[in-house]
């Protein structure tokens, strides 16, 4: 089947602007998260959902972001007002199950902008 | 608190050569789970293996091998007889529990890999 699946895969927004990330996981899995990879960084968690609960948002910077996942399949990351700092590399990743330690698998990324 | 760190920020080998990228996860925990990672330069973060920290064998898979070390807290990465296609970021990401539920990874800041011909 078909991997984790992220669109737009380069996003230019000018400051002030508001943007949305989407996230197709694979089919079926549970779990979903997203993480912000800085250039030159390790990716650094922002947000989990378990099906469509999002039971946690701690990694989210400001009240600027917010997550959705409303029927527990695709997500959408939306910023808005874009600063220059969050120019970064958005990555979703998915995992079939609820818990557990089974392994995150990772979209291409969505690459922002921020002029 | 837990901390991984990769103390190596970039490495560069001849190919052919082999190579070891370090990490170390400083835990209060006893159970953890660990894993690795690849970011070629396409971008993709691509998993490599999932180790446990009540597992200390070894662990070979082709020219990839593993080694646990639970005294020094090290889950080292040995790449053997090295390609041009290793050349990446190697991320080693322990297993966080986030205080809401599930869990989340948590990624050291990498090791930089150039393999040359």
């Amino acid at each position: 089947g078909a991997g984790v699946s992220q669109s737009p895969r380069y996003k230019v927004a000018k400051r002030g602007q508001d943007v949305a990330l989407r996230c197709d996981p694979i089919s079926g899995h549970v779990s979903l998260f997203w993480y912000q990879q800085a250039l030159g960084q390790g990716p650094e968690f922002l947000t989990y959902f378990q099906n469509e609960a999002q039971l946690d948002k701690s990694g989210l910077p400001s009240d600027r972001f917010f997550a959705e996942r409303p029927e527990g399949s695709v997500s959408t990351l939306k910023i808005q007002r874009t600063q220059q700092e969050d120019s970064a590399v958005y990555l979703c990743a998915s995992r079939g199950t609820a818990g557990g330690t089974d392994t995150q698998y990772f979209g291409p990324g969505t690459r922002l902008t921020v002029l | 608190a837990q901390k991984v760190t990769q103390a190596q920020t970039e490495i560069s080998v001849v190919e052919k050569e082999d190579v070891t990228l370090d990490c170390v996860y400083e835990t209060r925990d006893t159970t953890y789970y660990l894993f690795w990672y690849k970011q070629p330069p396409s971008g993709e973060l691509v998993f490599l293996i999932r180790r446990n920290s009540f597992d200390e064998q070894n662990e070979i898979s082709g020219r990839y091998s593993w080694n646990f070390q639970k005294s020094t807290s090290s889950f080292n990465f040995t790449i053997t007889a090295s390609q041009v296609v290793d050349s990446a970021v190697y991320f080693c990401a322990p297993v966080v529990i986030l205080t809401g539920g599930g869990n989340k990874l948590t990624f050291g800041t990498g090791t930089q890999l150039k393999v040359e011909l």
